[in-house]
């Protein structure tokens, strides 16, 4: 089956830092969609980018289908942006199944 | 306009007890889902459902059943709880033909089994 992988799984950032989070997968998917889980368990949904380039305050993402990687950018980054970063994917077979990543835990310190 | 609404929040169940998961969804949306999240993973599909009276299986399906009568209600059933079901539950939506925002996840469902 597809393999979604995320890197890095950890990362600790000093507030302010920016960053970037990268999802690979293996086969090809007509949709790609970001997720933001906070230390509550919510699932904060960031971006559904199947692909091209979306930005929203300081977070952007950029999606290269053909090459089969999306990436997520922080900027500036604040310590609510602590929590887990998924992409689920959807593969292109129309089988309506989000497979989600691996995922990136993310630390930012004050 | 409330999105998905999973109920309830939390539970305690006991092994062999049964219980149903609700998932209600106002957005009109065609298909439906439930995840399941063990501890530091990601999530895995349990069941979908592509439209009233239509359902299907995930990943991860066994010890779980589900029915879509309506097309805004999903109810996830337990039938016999057992200790390796103790997870957070989410149930998700989307449309089926065209996509803007992608799925939208419930606030998710807390379960335990002892």
């Amino acid at each position: 089956g597809i393999q979604v992988e995320q890197s890095p799984p950890d990362l600790i950032l000093q507030e302010g830092a920016n960053s970037t989070l990268r999802c690979n997968f293996s086969d090809s998917v007509n949709n790609l969609q970001w997720f933001h889980q906070n230390p509550w368990g919510q699932l904060i949904n960031l971006f559904y980018i199947p692909s091209g380039t979306k930005q929203n305050g300081r977070l952007s993402a950029t999606t290269v289908a053909t090459e089969r990687y999306s990436l997520l950018y922080i900027s500036s980054s604040q310590t609510t942006d602590s929590g887990v970063y998924f992409c689920a994917v959807e593969l292109a077979s129309g089988t309506y199944k989000y497979i989600f990543g691996t995922g990136t835990r993310l630390k930012v310190l004050a | 306009n409330a999105g998905v609404t999973q109920t309830p929040k939390f539970q305690v169940l006991k092994t062999g007890q049964s219980m149903t998961l609700q998932c209600a969804q106002d957005m009109n949306h065609e298909y439906m889902s439930w995840y399941r999240q063990d501890p530091g993973m990601g999530l895995r599909l349990i069941h979908y459902s592509v439209g009233a009276g239509i359902t299907d299986q995930g990943e991860v399906p066994n010890g779980y059943n589900v029915s879509r009568s309506t097309t805004e209600d999903f109810p996830l059933r337990l039938l016999s709880a057992a200790p390796s079901q103790t997870s957070v539950y989410f149930c998700a939506s989307r449309p089926i033909r065209v996509m803007v925002y992608g799925y939208t996840f419930g606030s998710g469902t807390r379960l335990t089994v002892v």
